[in-house]
């Protein structure tokens, strides 16, 4: 089956320094992305999703880049804060076929203040 | 997003036994899916479960080892039978929302001894 993979397993940043965490995805059919944070002892929390029709997205503090060419997905966090340690995943699927999501292995991320 | 509710949060449990575990919804929802979360691991989808139809279980999960029960639009539960130590996980329900994104519930932490 289709594996979605991270570059990093671990990140450290400083508090306030701008974080990127990689994701590469296989499946050249996925057309929809979901970043998760997972803090330690909880569910995964949605953050962002990108579709393919899209390169970029925003949200509050944080930015979703999908480069279909090469199948990589990055999270951007602006003004890293000690809240946002975590581990975070990436996930894909193809909405047209209906396939499940794919989770990548998960980066963790470490704000050092 | 949804509101979601698992029941029980973490359970210690004995070689041999069975655990249900609850997934309670504060809206109505077509798609719901159970997925497993070893340790230091990502996700991995045990299996979909809409309701009026039987779940639709992933390579390597089986029925008889994960029963579902979907009986209606905002509740499902997962059992793990004849538990061994190697199903100590973390056991997660998610929904699917109206845009396509998954939501996920705080997690069941399972430990068989």
């Amino acid at each position: 089956g289709e594996s979605v993979g991270l570059h990093l397993p671990t990140l450290s940043v400083q508090e306030g320094d701008n974080s990127i965490i990689n994701c590469a995805y296989s499946n050249s059919a996925s057309d929809y992305f979901i970043w998760y944070k997972q803090e330690s002892g909880k569910g995964p929390q949605f953050i962002i999703d990108i579709r393919s029709n899209m390169d970029k997205r925003q949200g509050q503090r944080v930015t979703v880049l999908l480069n279909k060419t090469v199948k990589h997905l990055s999270l951007q966090i602006a003004a890293t804060q000690p809240g946002d340690s975590a581990v975070y995943f990436c996930a894909d699927c193809a909405l047209v076929g209906n396939t499940p999501l794919v989770f990548g292995k998960g980066t963790r991320l470490s704000v050092i203040a | 997003s949804a509101v979601i509710s698992q029941k029980p949060s973490r359970d210690i449990c004995q070689r041999g036994t069975s655990l249900t575990i609850q997934c309670q919804v504060d809206s109505q929802v077509t798609m719901m899916f159970w997925y497993r979360q070893q340790p230091g691991q990502s996700l991995t989808l045990i299996a979909t479960a809409n309701q009026g139809s039987e779940a639709t279980y992933e390579s390597g999960f089986v029925i008889d080892k994960f029963p579902i029960s979907r009986p209606n639009l905002t509740f499902s539960t997962l059992t793990v039978s004849n538990m061994s130590p190697e199903d100590s996980s973390i056991y997660l329900c998610s929904v699917e929302g109206a845009t396509d994104t998954q939501y996920f519930g705080p997690g069941t932490r399972l430990t068989v001894l």
